[in-house]
């Protein structure tokens, strides 16, 4: 079974500038969750996605971040315009409903 | 905000000693749930642990938790150099969850 896969792996911008990260679930999980994990720091949830709709987005920062599930598979992940404290690393996890979910490799991203 | 707060922040140990990793959490919980993320990868589910359960094995695993006391402590056994890695206990409260910042383990050969 394949994993749940993100991409780019590294990105590295200047502030200001906007990034977009992908994510592909595991086939079949409904459930989809973007993570930000600052270094040093434990994954926090930024938006849960059951299937296109979303079901949790209290933490996301609104103003600058926005994500979509269109078809109820892929995700897109978008900062504009990013700041220097979005240096981070970006986590996809899904699950098909049962309790554990499924990490990706996660994006890493860099903002000088 | 950060509900489960591990201790020690690192733990340096020889190959073949035990490793305890303790978490504590302040709200009611659905579960607990232990990841390992090694340096630069993803999270890896490694054990749950339910409300109504005390302990739980998984292979050198073992888990325990007090909900009275809001805690849980994971313990690795005959511990490896594969083991290095950040630990991180979850608590499920609403089907999210939220993570602690984690312990670092050190297992030299």
């Amino acid at each position: 079974e394949a994993g749940v896969a993100q991409s780019p792996r590294y990105k590295i911008i200047e502030k200001r500038q906007s990034v977009a990260f992908w994510c592909n679930p595991i086939s079949g999980h409904a459930t989809l969750y973007w993570y930000q994990q600052i270094l040093g720091q434990g994954p926090k949830l930024l938006i849960q996605f059951q299937n296109n709709g979303v079901v949790d987005d209290s933490q996301l920062p609104k103003d600058r971040f926005s994500a979509e599930r269109l078809k109820g598979v892929d995700s897109t992940l978008k900062i504009q315009p990013a700041k220097l404290e979005d240096s981070a690393v970006y986590l996809c996890a899904s699950t098909a409903g049962a309790d554990t979910q499924y990490f990706g490799p996660g994006t890493r991203l860099t903002v000088l | 905000s950060q509900q489960g707060e591990e201790d020690p922040q690192a733990l340096s140990i020889q190959e073949g000693e035990n490793a305890t990793m303790n978490c504590s959490y302040k709200t009611s919980i659905n579960n607990l749930q232990w990841y390992r993320q090694n340096s630069g990868r993803g999270l890896v589910h490694l054990i749950l642990i339910r409300s109504n359960e005390r302990e739980k094995h998984s292979g050198r695993l073992r888990v325990t938790l007090d909900t009275s006391k809001k805690s849980s402590s994971l313990l690795i056994t005959a511990s490896r150099a594969a083991d290095t890695a950040s630990y991180f206990c979850a608590t499920d409260a609403h089907s999210t969850l939220t993570f602690g910042k984690g312990t670092m383990l050190l297992v030299s050969p």
